[in-house]
Formats: C-alpha cells, sequence, structure tokens
C-alpha cells in the first residue's frame, strides 16, 4: 500500500440499504478527511478526525457517520442510503491540520437508486 | 463563514496560451492558500501553495501569489500543454477547529493542440 486506499472503486446501492466505504492510509498522518464532490459544488467535508480515537462533524454530516478506531483506518457508513447521497467520495489524510498538504486518495463513486 | 469563490468553468485554450484561473477568499485571520488539481478520473493532488500573505506558490510552470489586499490568489501559467487539462481547485485551510480544508467550486480546464 502506497499512500490512501479506498474501496470499493464503484457501488450502485438501493435505497434504504446500509453502506460502508472504506479508508486507509499508510502514511502515519494523524488527521483524516471524509468530503463529497458534486458537480458545481466542489468538494465539501463531511466528518473528520484530528487523530485516532476522535471525530468531528463537518458541512454536510447529515446521514453519515464515521469511525477511528486506529491511525490508518477510516471508514464511512451510510446507515440508510437515499439518492442525494449519489456522489463521489474522497478520502484524505494530512500530518495534521492547518497549513499542511491533505493526500488525496482515488475516490469512490456511490450511485443510490 | 470561510469560503472560496473561484471563476466559472469551463475554460477552453489552445495549447501555449496563457492561462489564469482567478480565485478570491473570505476567511477570519490568515488562513494558508491552495491550488490543487484533479485528473481524469483521479484523486485531487496538491499542485501548489502559498501561508502567508506575499508568498509566491510555484509547481510545473504554474504560479500563485498570495494577495491579502485584494483576498485572492489567481492561478497562472505562462505557456499551457495538453496534459494540462484537468480541474483545478482554490482551496483555504480553516484555521478553526480541525483546520479543515474549504475548496471553491473546481474549474474545468481544456486545452486543444
Amino acid at each position: 500500500i502506497a499512500g490512501i486506499t479506498q474501496a470499493p472503486t464503484s457501488q450502485i446501492l438501493a435505497a434504504g440499504r446500509r453502506m460502508t466505504l472504506r479508508c486507509t492510509q499508510d502514511m502515519r498522518h494523524n488527521a483524516m478527511y471524509w468530503y463529497r464532490q458534486d458537480l458545481g459544488l466542489g468538494l465539501r467535508l463531511i466528518h473528520y478526525s484530528n487523530t485516532a480515537g476522535t471525530t468531528g462533524k463537518g458541512e454536510v454530516p447529515d446521514g453519515y457517520s464515521v469511525s477511528r478506531a486506529n491511525t490508518d483506518d477510516f471508514p464511512l457508513t451510510l446507515a440508510s442510503a437515499v439518492p442525494s447521497q449519489t456522489s463521489v467520495y474522497f478520502c484524505a489524510s494530512s500530518v495534521s491540520g492547518g497549513g499542511n498538504e491533505q493526500f488525496f486518495g482515488p475516490g469512490t463513486r456511490l450511485t443510490v437508486l | 463563514g470561510d469560503s472560496v469563490t473561484q471563476m466559472e468553468g469551463p475554460v477552453t485554450l489552445s495549447e501555449e496560451a496563457f492561462l489564469t484561473i482567478n480565485c478570491t477568499y473570505t476567511a477570519t485571520g490568515y488562513p494558508s492558500l491552495f491550488w490543487y488539481v484533479q485528473y481524469p478520473g483521479e484523486g485531487l493532488q496538491l499542485l501548489l501553495k502559498a501561508t502567508k500573505a506575499d508568498d509566491k506558490g510555484s509547481n510545473k510552470g504554474f504560479e500563485a501569489t498570495y494577495r491579502k489586499e485584494t483576498t485572492s490568489f489567481h492561478l497562472e501559467k505562462g505557456s499551457v500543454q495538453v496534459s494540462d487539462s484537468a480541474v483545478y481547485f482554490c482551496a483555504l485551510s480553516d484555521l478553526q477547529g480541525a483546520q479543515k480544508l474549504v475548496f471553491g467550486q473546481g474549474t474545468r480546464l481544456t486545452i486543444n493542440p
């Protein structure tokens, strides 16, 4: 593994189903983030974690939950998917917040029908 | 709250043309400023950054100067190539809480040979 990996690459999901998007980084970064990317809206932060064991809400957290049991993994769960959650989801990490570069994964394209 | 506004796209240029993509921001304090690039089918990569007023970030022939007086961070390149075709995002680091990134909506750039 080099950098950040996300799984699955893409998924089609029926509305009402539960789904977990996986994110793993091997850079030992403290901070991790989940964004969604929608056309014309750029990237919007869903949830973040400054360090293992802590999480926080971003700009658009409703309908999503996260956990940070260890440094490397930061899964994003949709408890009951809705069509408005159709988007491309990016996980990112950084050494810490502030002026440090964030490194992005390749993304997960999710379609909720 | 903090926000970033980019020039609307899409932008289409011929190879070797001069490029400017405008970016202005609203923020409390003195955030760090970033340009990220997203090539087709990939995640975002940091292109350049500036952490204080009058700093110039540069990379791969691209430049941007942190202008506090005009709250701007315009991206420029003197001679674009077909390989520069991508979506470009301006972002600032939120100095509150998680120090997350706030993104503009993105500008799609297409360079024709």
